[in-house]
Parts: C-alpha cells; sequence; structure tokens
C-alpha cells in the first residue's frame, strides 16, 4: 500500500468562501474516500468515489476523480468555521492516509 | 447509534513497562485497521485485519508491538517494552469489506515517560 498525498498542507480562507483540496496516489484504485479530522478526534468518513465515477456530490461536498492523472480534489464550498479541521484521502488497502489537509476557515 | 470504542482512552506510564489498548469494533464489521498518529509522522497505518486474520502488519514494529483479536468483539494493541517514541495517539477503525468505509474510534492517547 502507499500513501495519498494531500495538497496543500495548509489552507486559511474567511467563511463563506470555497476550499478546494487535492490527493494524489500512485496505485490503481476501485474507489476514492475523504475523510475529516477534527481536532483530538478520530476520521470521519465524508464521502467515497468509485473509480468509473468522475464526480461525485454530497451537500457543500464535490470530489472529483481523475484517474489518468491518479488525483483528486475535494471542494468545499460557502465554507464554514465548523469546516476547521484536517482532511485526509484515501482509507482503504492500496492508498492509506497521508499527512491530510488542515483548513482554516475564520469566521 | 453503533460506534467503535477505545480503552483507555488515556493512558501514562512508563518506559518499560507493557500497554495493552483495546477496541471494540461496530458489531457486524468483518475488517479492523490500528492506526497511530503524531505530529511527525502523521497517521501511519499499524495493522489491518480482515475476518479477525491479520492481513497486513507491515507497518508495525514487530519486536516491541503486537496486534491481536481474540474473538470478533475485541481488537488489542500490545506495546512491550514501550518507549518515549511509542508516545502517540492510537486509533482503532472497523468497516466491512464490501463497503470499505472505516469507522474510527476515538482513539487512545498515550504518553510514556
Amino acid at each position: 500500500s502507499q500513501q495519498g498525498e494531500e495538497d496543500p498542507q495548509a489552507l486559511s480562507i474567511q467563511e463563506g468562501e470555497n476550499a478546494t483540496m487535492n490527493c494524489s496516489y500512485k496505485t490503481s484504485i476501485n474507489n476514492l474516500q475523504w475523510y475529516r479530522q477534527n481536532s483530538g478526534r478520530g476520521l470521519v468518513h465524508l464521502i467515497l468515489i468509485r473509480s468509473n465515477e468522475r464526480e461525485k456530490h454530497s451537500g457543500r461536498l464535490r470530489v472529483t476523480l481523475d484517474t489518468s492523472k491518479k488525483s483528486s480534489s475535494l471542494l468545499i464550498t460557502a465554507s464554514r468555521a465548523a469546516d476547521t479541521a484536517s482532511y485526509f484521502c484515501g482509507g482503504y488497502q492500496k492508498v492509506t492516509f497521508g499527512t491530510g489537509t488542515k483548513l482554516q476557515v475564520i469566521p | 447509534d453503533a460506534r467503535v470504542t477505545q480503552t483507555p482512552r488515556h493512558k501514562v506510564t512508563e518506559m518499560g513497562q507493557e500497554v495493552t489498548m483495546r477496541c471494540q469494533p461496530i458489531l457486524g464489521h468483518n475488517t479492523v485497521f490500528w492506526y497511530r498518529q503524531t505530529m511527525m509522522q502523521g497517521l501511519e497505518l499499524l495493522a489491518y485485519f480482515r475476518n479477525r486474520a491479520p492481513l497486513d502488519d507491515s507497518g508495525m514494529p514487530k519486536d516491541r508491538f503486537s496486534a491481536e483479536m481474540p474473538d470478533a468483539t475485541l481488537a488489542t494493541l500490545k506495546i512491550q517494552p514501550s518507549e518515549p517514541r511509542d508516545s502517540a495517539v492510537y486509533f482503532c477503525a472497523s468497516g466491512l469489506v464490501n463497503l470499505e468505509t472505516q469507522y474510527f474510534g476515538p482513539g487512545t492517547r498515550l504518553l510514556v515517560l
């Protein structure tokens, strides 16, 4: 297995702005998942996108997947202070978690 | 509301002591993961079980760490002897192999003095 690599490592935005995080990986995958971690807590599953999907939406979350480039992006629209957390891609067998993107949403 | 539980939540011990961390996966889940998280290394996968059998423990220091599943409702991670560099938050997660989503416990915060 290999780690997903999230980018950027840290992101600071104003409330109401959109936040975009990226993930790259090296092996072929069946799916890719995004998780959120609030400070001091375990990871919480946000969204799963399968290898035959290019885009998926869930509430204010939009995930894209480009298997040819082995990359994914997570977009959080209309961010809120409560979105402040670390975000990880990966999560199963072939792609383990990286170091995450630390998002700070300033009220 | 089914959850993964971990005990203890906090543990302070002295170097050389044995540490045992326990995890109760969500009932019916057939995969269990152990992770270690530190500021420097991020989230590292230590071991992965499917149907109680270890499938991957390549991330675990074998000389001092051991992971087992005595039964389907209990997973254990032991460190013997513990060292200060083992200080970290240890997370357990469980899931169903066909769904692939992992459900994390609250973690055990370990401090080895």
